[in-house]
């Protein structure tokens, strides 16, 4: 298994800045993945952060707007750049230890922008 | 592309009933399928993962079941309570599009009020 730490926990911001999300784990994974959970949807994945790589990012996000950061096996960072209130969202961490075990979650960052 | 889809959307039921949730998905080229928790504004827990070669997982008063030929899964909850109110979440994993990696696609989950 494996823990997770997410931070901010929430958030409210102004329109047009950024925001540094935090993700720490208890143990070292090579895959860790960031998702985004609209209000009333499900979950969408932004992208995928391997260390020592480039983020692998899913179609309609991209790194201008959502760079990712792995510097060490058990550390990322994602940053919304530029927010609008579209952005207003939760923003959920995740790693899985290999596709045939449980995906572990943050417990999510609530953005609020304004 | 995989497609999840739960139903139903949203449940209300008396507390002590007992319940289905049901998840479907489009492609059956899966490696597993997880059911997770969410309460609101919060991140996801963990209930059951199904691995493609399972049939059920049972934890306490939860039991899933996998039938991976006809795209379907059920998740029974016995002798609801209060507390288990929340949305709950099914999840694939199975190659992205690139077909290198993989990755959960989930479904918009259902939401589940036990009344006392």
């Amino acid at each position: 298994s494996a823990v997770i730490s997410q931070k901010p926990s929430r958030d409210i911001c102004q329109r047009g800045t950024s925001l540094t999300i935090q993700c720490q784990v208890d143990s070292q994974v090579t895959m860790m993945f960031w998702y985004r959970q609209q209000p009333g949807q499900s979950l969408t994945l932004i992208a995928t952060a391997n260390q020592g790589s480039e983020a692998t990012y899913e179609s309609g996000f991209v790194i201008d707007k959502f760079p990712i950061s792995r510097p060490n096996l058990t550390f990322s960072t994602l940053t919304v750049s530029n927010m609008s209130p579209e952005d207003s969202s939760i923003y959920l961490c995740s790693v899985e230890i290999s596709a045939k075990t449980e995906a572990f979650f943050g417990q999510g960052t609530r953005l609020t922008v304004v | 592309k995989q497609e999840v889809t739960q139903i139903p959307a949203a449940l209300s039921v008396p507390e002590g009933e007992n319940l289905v949730l049901n998840c479907s998905f489009t492609d059956s080229a899966i490696y597993n399928l997880q059911w997770f928790r969410q309460d609101p504004g919060k991140g996801l827990t963990s209930l059951l993962l199904i691995q493609s070669s399972q049939r059920e997982q049972t934890s306490g008063r939860l039991n899933a079941s996998l039938d991976k030929s006809s795209g379907r899964s059920t998740l029974y909850i016995a002798a609801s309570q209060p507390g288990d109110s929340a949305t709950y979440l099914c999840a694939v994993i199975g190659k992205d599009s690139g077909g290198s990696n993989y990755k959960l696609t989930f479904g918009k989950g259902t939401l589940l009020t036990v009344n006392p």
